[in-house]
């Protein structure tokens, strides 16, 4: 099993340019999350899918687009990129449910806008 | 709201010494508390979780719900715990994790 995986690992955008992060998850998980990581300010979740049909906000949504496309994928999606947006995102899935069920994650894409 | 306080950037201790890494929440109720470790080129992963009580790779920690901290201990720090580890809260539905701003550990000899 590959757990959760994740396209593209790098990727380099320009002011403005859109492009759609894609992770997958093959543990048949009910729920996903999107998480970005920031030196200094950890992990914070920009939206989460409880199951397959439901996304919701997290944290920091503000400039991002979500879509569960199924059970097994969760796609983000930058509209319109801006440098705040430089960061190293992260996927995860867990059973969800209950609040002690363990989230496994993906191994993240570094992203740049400039 | 919830909050997880993770004072300390960077903790660094030599091999054998004993290790706290410390952690402290905010939460009106019942919280699940976590910690995750990220080892240099891996993924982020579950290292323990307060609902278990179990001891992983030496590690524990105790949820002190007087002093609402989840400080994570091991009594003799090895070269292999060098890694960023991150204390996390699950306070509602669908196990949403909020995530302390991460210490890391580095272990010397």
């Amino acid at each position: 099993n590959a757990g959760v995986t994740q396209t593209p690992k790098f990727q380099v955008l320009k002011t403005g340019q859109s492009m759609t992060l894609q992770c997958a998850q093959d543990m048949n998980h009910n729920s996903m999350y999107w998480y970005r990581q920031d030196p200094g300010m950890g992990l914070r979740l920009i939206y989460y899918s409880a199951s397959e049909g439901t996304t919701d906000k997290g944290e920091v949504p503000n400039g991002y687009n979500v879509s569960r496309l199924n059970k097994r994928e969760f796609s983000l999606r930058l509209e319109s990129a801006a440098p705040s947006q430089t960061s190293v995102y992260f996927c995860a899935s867990s059973d969800g449910g209950a609040s002690y069920n363990e989230q496994f994650f993906g191994p993240g894409t570094r992203l740049t806008v400039l | 709201a919830q909050r997880v306080t993770q004072p300390e950037k960077l903790l660094s201790v030599f091999k054998g010494a004993p290790v706290e890494l410390k952690c402290n929440y905010s939460y009106s109720g019942s919280p699940e508390l976590f910690w995750y470790v990220q080892y240099s080129r891996q993924r982020l992963q579950l290292l323990l979780r307060h609902i278990s009580r179990e001891s992983i790779k030496g590690f524990t920690a105790d949820l002190n719900k007087g002093e609402t901290s989840f400080h994570l201990k091991k009594p003799f720090a090895q070269e292999e715990d060098s890694a960023m580890y991150y204390c996390a809260l699950s306070g509602g539905t669908a196990s949403k994790l909020t995530f302390g701003t991460g210490t890391r550990l580095q272990v010397t000899l």
